[in-house]
């Protein structure tokens, strides 16, 4: 069975300093894997994703992330965090071999970032 | 954010009532899904719809009827139910449901309370 764990359930950063996301996984084969992002009331709204290939991935609003095999992590990371990066942040995780299998999502981490 | 609309946006509804969700995308895409978000809680897949025929159904109560007319259009039919049912309800889509490696994209979700 596959599945996600996202530590941290709220993670605060000042504005102007680097922000970090954790994510692990667990899949038998190799994962695909999501970032998300949810706006209060509104949806989730897609980062950016991990195929294959380099393992820096680079998404919208400046946001990346880095997948690391050996660790099994997919952390999100931004060099500058802004006030309007406050939000709930989703990791989710699907497995390339299974078929058809289903995307699997983290309970989600809440960054707030400050002034 | 107009990819994926949900109507109605807010529901409150009585244990016997009945009514419906909808859902409709303006993306193209042949794979329809719903999700229940509730606090504290991962994502929970309830049904996936490609090409129009249902392929997922995670063990959803027979209280939640789902309906899918064409590619385009989702809906899901609610009748007794009951008040731990209240929740966010998201719809999704994405192109292609087998290959796993596409991003879906999310509408705003309907906000269901049942008393």
């Amino acid at each position: 069975a596959q599945s996600v764990a996202q530590p941290e359930d709220q993670v605060n950063v000042a504005e102007g300093n680097p922000l970090t996301v954790k994510c692990t996984y667990s899949v038998s084969g190799n994962p695909y894997l999501f970032w998300y992002v949810q706006y209060p009331n509104r949806g989730l709204q897609f980062l950016l994703k991990y195929i294959t290939g380099d393992n820096l991935v680079k998404g919208s609003y400046g946001f990346e992330a880095e997948f690391n095999k050996s660790q099994t992590s997919f952390h999100l990371k931004k060099p500058s965090a802004l006030v309007s990066d406050s939000a709930l942040y989703f990791c989710a995780v699907r497995d390339s071999s299974g078929t058809a299998s289903k995307l699997t999502f983290g309970t989600g981490t809440r960054l707030q970032v400050t002034l | 954010e107009t990819g994926v609309t949900q109507t109605p946006r807010h529901l409150v509804m009585g244990m016997t009532n009945k009514k419906s969700l909808k859902c409709e995308q303006h993306l193209g895409h042949n794979a329809m899904y719903w999700y229940k978000q509730s606090a504290k809680k991962p994502l929970e897949l309830m049904f996936v719809y490609s090409l129009e025929e249902r392929v997922e159904n995670n063990s959803v109560p027979s209280r939640f009827s789902p309906e899918c007319p064409n590619s385009s259009h989702l809906f899901l039919h609610l009748h007794t139910l009951q008040p731990e049912d209240s929740a966010l309800y998201l719809c999704a889509s994405s192109q292609g449901w087998a290959s796993g490696y596409n991003e879906q994209f999310f509408g705003p979700g309907t906000r269901l309370t049942v008393l």
